[in-house]
């Protein structure tokens, strides 16, 4: 079956750091760059990062840069997302997303709540 | 970066009425211009890819067009399963950009 698991949310608190992980199956993992989207409640989707199949091509939006690190583990064919100094703003649903290279695969997401 | 606008922001229809949703772009992205469509609860799930072309298993009742900074979505017939919010989103360069989303409701 083609797709894509998040894991790894959770309840954190402000200045905590966290690791997502992301399993894909049913398709050639190697061949595909992989992105992460995430979603605060009530809100709209926001795009947080991408990995290049390579790993030679990283790219994060402003709002988690500096704080956030992508890296992927094709032998395993698993995506991570760690994010550091973690901002009540943080609190989302956070998704793993094939970049096809349009988002045609998505998971159920992970929620991840930044609360003292 | 690029932003996405999305009019509008909420648009009241009934089944059977054809729904256009509009998406403008600060600055030129072709037509490199997805859309998705949400229902709560759930991961979107992509309609159209390539400003027009529709996605494998997207019901023929969605369309998109436009190039450039204009892009619109249009459901021809509304159906039931049609309630939902719509994103449009450019994949032209980083940051890749979302418009706010257009919630379509009864």
């Amino acid at each position: 079956q083609v797709q894509v698991v998040e894991s790894g949310g959770g309840v954190v608190q402000p200045g905590g750091s966290l690791r997502l992980s992301c399993a894909a199956s049913g398709f050639s993992f190697s061949n595909y760059g992989m992105h992460w989207v995430r979603q605060a409640p009530g809100k709209g989707l926001e795009w947080v990062a991408f990995i290049r199949k390579d790993e030679n091509k990283k790219e994060y939006a402003e709002s988690v840069k500096g704080r956030c690190t992508i890296s992927r583990d094709n032998s395993k064919k698993m995506v991570f997302l760690e994010v550091n100094n973690l901002e009540t703003e943080d609190t989302a649903v956070y998704y793993c997303v094939k970049d096809d290279p349009v988002f045609s695969l998505w998971g159920q997401g992970t929620l991840v709540t930044v609360s003292s | 970066d690029i932003q996405m606008t999305q009019s509008p922001s909420t648009l009241s229809a009934s089944i059977g009425d054809r729904v256009t949703i509009t998406c403008r772009a600060s600055q030129t992205v072709f037509r490199y211009l997805a859309w998705y469509q949400q229902k709560p609860g759930k991961a979107p799930k992509l309609l159209i890819h390539t400003a027009s072309s529709l996605e494998s298993g997207v019901p023929s009742r969605f369309s998109g067009s436009g190039s450039g900074t204009e892009f619109t979505l249009t459901i021809s017939s509304l159906q039931p399963d049609d309630f939902a919010t719509y994103y449009c989103q450019h994949f032209y360069n980083f940051p890749w950009t979302f418009g706010q989303g257009t919630k379509v409701e009864l």
